[in-house]
């Protein structure tokens, strides 16, 4: 079993549609959680990190779910400029991030 | 501010060859890591430096090396490149080690080709 799995996607929505992606993760030490978006054949983009609490950016809303290992990311009214593949990772040891493969999201007009 | 910067940003070697790669973190971070990251894969860890010391290696074998200067800049060694080596190869700065929600910046990445 992999440490962190995501849905590869893709992820086909019209532009104004609200996507949902999940993450989980096999090591219940970890202590936190983030999601990254990554363009293509650029640099992953820290996009948010997600406390126990839950937390949200505008659009964007992140949630932990530590009983279930799983984190998500929701991304309301998508425009056309959040197509991306969009990493999870996870810190167990503190210096040392595990990323899953990335969820690819394509929004069309 | 800069962002985390590297060079090369492509690099073409044959397979035996070794390469260098450069990375500068933001400045004031004095930690920083290398992840390989091949196509359809997310980035994996190689290492990390904080203080020019290593703090953490991942599952890679002995051809590859690092290390981390004063300025607290840092170069990944690859000796003896394989076909396999080809992959994006990103550096990421966070301002210390340890630590909860210490984020970790990526630069722009070296992209490295091994014919």
């Amino acid at each position: 079993r992999k440490e962190v799995e995501q849905d590869p996607g893709p992820f086909n929505v019209p532009e104004g549609a609200t996507v949902a992606f999940n993450c989980t993760y096999s090591n219940s030490a970890s202590q936190s959680f983030f999601w990254y978006r990554q363009d293509c054949r650029k640099e992953p983009k820290l996009l948010m990190s997600v406390y126990s609490s839950g937390n949200e950016d505008g659009r964007f809303t992140a949630q932990l779910n530590r009983a279930s290992q799983y984190i998500s990311l929701l991304i309301r009214d998508s425009k056309l400029s959040d197509s991306a593949t969009y990493l999870c990772a996870v810190n167990a040891d503190t210096d040392k991030l595990i990323f899953g493969t990335g969820t690819r999201l394509q929004v069309f007009p | 501010d800069a962002g985390v910067t590297q060079s090369p940003t492509h690099l073409i070697k044959t397979r035996g060859q070794q390469v260098t790669l450069r990375c500068s973190p933001i400045s004031g971070h004095k930690s920083v890591s290398w992840y390989q990251q091949v196509l359809g894969q997310g980035p994996q860890f190689i290492f990390q430096y904080y203080e020019k010391e290593e703090r953490g290696r991942g599952n890679f074998p002995d051809r590859f090396s690092a290390r981390q200067f004063p300025n607290y800049s840092s170069e990944l060694n690859v000796n003896a490149l394989l076909l396999g080596d080809s992959a994006l190869y990103l550096c990421a700065s966070r301002l210390l080690a340890g630590g909860f929600y210490n984020e970790q910046f990526f630069g722009p990445g070296t992209r490295l080709t091994v014919l």
